[in-house]
């Protein structure tokens, strides 16, 4: 089955600096990769998703790259701000909306915004 | 249009007892998966349900099974309960399997003492 490993673990980074946090998968198969962050106590809120029919993808001050040959994606979160503090998911599936197959979760990354 | 909702949000068993969570999805969805989130193992697929099926499974025991009813709403069960079944169990209901978004519900924190 999926194997995804997402790096770091935990990544703290300065307000107004930027960060990345970087995925890898293992099924070739594999063609919708979400990012979620999940606040404290809270549920898992979709941020950004990409298909594996797109190499890029930005909205606001969040971006996603897809290298579909090295079979790895990142999330890239520009001048960040206290509010991004929490924990960032990344994930894969054979289907968009994570279809028969379900979302393999990477392990997570604590993202602590320093002011 | 409201989100999905999960009942009940804590629960407190003993091992050996059986446990059944709910979810009801976003209107209008009708595919709803369930995952387990824990500390060690993080988020894991457990199963997805379509038109009052089970379309697919993750690597967990058959002491873990889930229904569909025709308005969409799901319940997992979980019997002979263990220490480790202790986690956060989500719902996330999408339009359909192969659409797009994942959304999520609040999750049911169980604690299997």
């Amino acid at each position: 089955g999926e194997n995804v490993e997402q790096h770091p673990s935990t990544l703290s980074v300065q307000e107004g600096d930027s960060a990345v946090i970087k995925c890898t998968y293992s099924d070739s198969a594999s063609n919708y990769f979400p990012w979620y962050k999940q606040e404290l106590g809270k549920r898992p809120q979709l941020i950004i998703d990409i298909r594996s029919n797109v190499g890029e993808k930005k909205d606001q001050r969040i971006a996603v790259t897809l290298n579909k040959t090295a079979k790895h994606f990142s999330l890239h979160i520009t001048e960040t701000q206290p509010e991004d503090s929490a924990v960032y998911f990344c994930a894969a599936s054979r289907s968009s909306g994570g279809g028969a197959d379900g979302l393999t979760f990477g392990k997570g990354t604590h993202l602590i915004i320093q002011p | 249009k409201a989100g999905v909702t999960q009942t009940p949000r804590y629960l407190i068993k003993t091992r050996g007892q059986q446990v059944t969570l709910s979810c009801s999805p976003i209107s209008g969805h009708r595919s709803v998966s369930w995952y387990q989130q824990t500390p060690g193992q993080g988020l894991q697929f457990l199963f997805e349900y379509f038109s009052e099926t089970q379309r697919n499974k993750g690597n967990f025991p058959g002491r873990f099974s889930g229904r569909q009813f025709s308005n969409s709403r799901s319940e997992m069960n979980v019997s002979t309960l263990e220490l480790g079944d202790s986690a956060l169990y989500l719902c996330a209901s999408s339009l359909e399997p192969n659409t797009d978004t994942q959304y999520f519900g609040p999750g049911t924190r169980l604690t299997v003492l």
